[in-house]
């Protein structure tokens, strides 16, 4: 069964700080990857995805991901945080893209607090 | 304007009602999704449409039923709501990289 898992559920950061969220799947397929941020009271937004191609994937706001097939993971990350990037943020798993049988796993998500 | 669009944004019911909630897009994509959104648990899908005549259950369908009345619109009905319910619901498009668009959210409350 394919599986999501964000290794993070909360991550304080200083502003202008680095961060790094992780992400894991389990799946033994071809998959595509998404990382998409809930502001406060909004819906989900796409950050990135991979489908194929270069494993570094750049996105908007100055993030990017890097997708490792051997380790299975995503890791979303961020080189100067602002405190607009206060967020939650999640990681999803498309394994299967048929009408009888789809498969799109979100993770639990990652709560990002940005600090003045 | 909002390329998806949900209706109410926020419901207040109580148990044993039936409920509504209403989406539209204005994307043109086939497929469209209901998904729930409980803390801590990240987002998990309900129902989904690939086509006006497909229908298919989610990993949570029991309780919850859908409509797709044409192309833009697909509609979550809980039959006789229950407080487990209680949840932010999100309806999504997609187009064929499974890229999802999403409504802003309706916040549901049962009592």
């Amino acid at each position: 069964a394919q599986s999501v898992t964000q290794l993070d559920s909360q991550v304080p950061v200083f502003e202008e700080a680095p961060v790094e969220l992780r992400c894991n799947y389990s799946s033994s397929v071809s998959v595509y990857l998404f990382w998409y941020v809930q502001y406060p009271n909004q819906g989900l937004q796409l950050l990135l995805k991979y489908l194929s191609g270069s494993t570094l994937v750049k996105g908007i706001n100055g993030f990017e991901a890097e997708f490792n097939k051997s380790q299975t993971s995503f890791h979303l990350r961020k080189p100067s945080v602002h405190i607009s990037d206060t967020a939650e943020y999640f990681c999803a798993v498309s394994e299967s893209r048929r009408s009888n049988d789809y498969k799109l796993s979100f993770g639990a998500g990652t709560t990002v607090t940005v600090r003045a | 304007d909002a390329d998806v669009t949900q209706t109410p944004r926020n419901r207040i019911t109580k148990t044993g009602k039936r409920i509504m909630l209403e989406c539209s897009q204005t994307k043109g994509h086939d497929r469209m999704y209901w998904y729930r959104q409980d803390p801590g648990l990240g987002l998990r899908l309900i129902y989904y449409s690939f086509d006006v005549k497909d229908i298919n259950k989610g990993e949570i369908s029991d309780g919850y039923s859908v409509s797709r009345q044409a192309q833009a619109k697909f509609s979550l009905s809980l039959e006789s709501a229950i407080p487990n319910q209680t949840a932010l619901y999100f309806c999504a498009t997609s187009d064929r990289t499974d890229t999802q668009y999403f409504g802003p959210g309706t916040r549901l409350t049962v009592l």
